[in-house]
């Protein structure tokens, strides 16, 4: 079945202490991409990446970090969560072209304490 | 940045036909129109997308306009299980979503 897989679902972590939500999708798309969706301000992008060895920020990308080494691959990282980075997190992937609709995962909530 | 204005909310009755309206005046020739849906507790799901013309699949139907800087999504008979957010969104080599409209259908 072609999907997008994050991981975790949930998890509830210290400020400061690092972590990484991974997500890989089984699709070979090329673009990928870190959203976060916070009541009242809907789904902002964090990162993207059009290809493997390739990423530019979104709108809200201060205190995250990611990288693509392998296409089906795209783990978002935060070297020192704080509270402030309590969200929900969603993947997606697509093909290069704007003829192809995104495929997304299922979400992790974080909640930072 | 979204670039396309939707309603916050609107109602329907079940198995009526529901038309979502959405505003994207300062669409580029090359942008196509993309809806997405968003039920309770899931990630976004793609719906319909056109350019010009047209389109429906078995979701749904997109009614572009003709100058193309507004859109109609169609539900043709609304079900419960239609209630959620709906995103339309222009893509142009990337996608950033608004608020959308929260569609509540009533039995």
């Amino acid at each position: 079945e072609a999907q997008v897989t994050q991981n975790p679902r949930y998890l509830i972590t210290v400020t400061g202490k690092k972590l990484t939500v991974t997500c890989s999708q089984n699709m070979n798309h090329e673009y990928m991409s870190w959203y976060r969706q916070d009541p009242g301000l809907g789904l902002r992008q964090i990162y993207y990446s059009m290809n493997v060895e390739v990423t530019d920020k979104g709108d809200v990308p201060e205190g995250y970090k990611v990288s693509r080494k392998e296409k089906r691959n795209f783990p978002l990282i935060l070297e020192s969560p704080s509270p402030n980075q309590t969200s929900l997190y969603f993947c997606a992937s697509s093909p290069p072209d704007r003829w192809h609709g995104y495929t997304f995962g299922s979400g992790t909530r974080l909640t930072v304490v | 940045d979204a670039k396309t204005t939707q309603p916050n909310s609107m109602e329907s009755n079940e198995e009526e036909p529901v038309h979502l309206p959405c505003n994207h005046s300062t669409i580029s020739g090359t942008d196509y129109i993309h809806w997405y849906r968003q039920l309770p507790s899931q990630g976004p799901e793609y719906v319909i997308h056109g350019l010009t013309s047209n389109v429906n699949n078995r979701m749904a139907s997109l009614a572009i306009a003709e100058d193309r800087k507004s859109s109609t999504l169609i539900l043709h008979r609304a079900t419960l299980r239609d209630a959620a957010v709906y995103y339309c969104i222009r893509h142009n080599n990337d996608m950033r979503f608004g608020a959308g409209t929260r569609l509540t259908v009533k039995p």
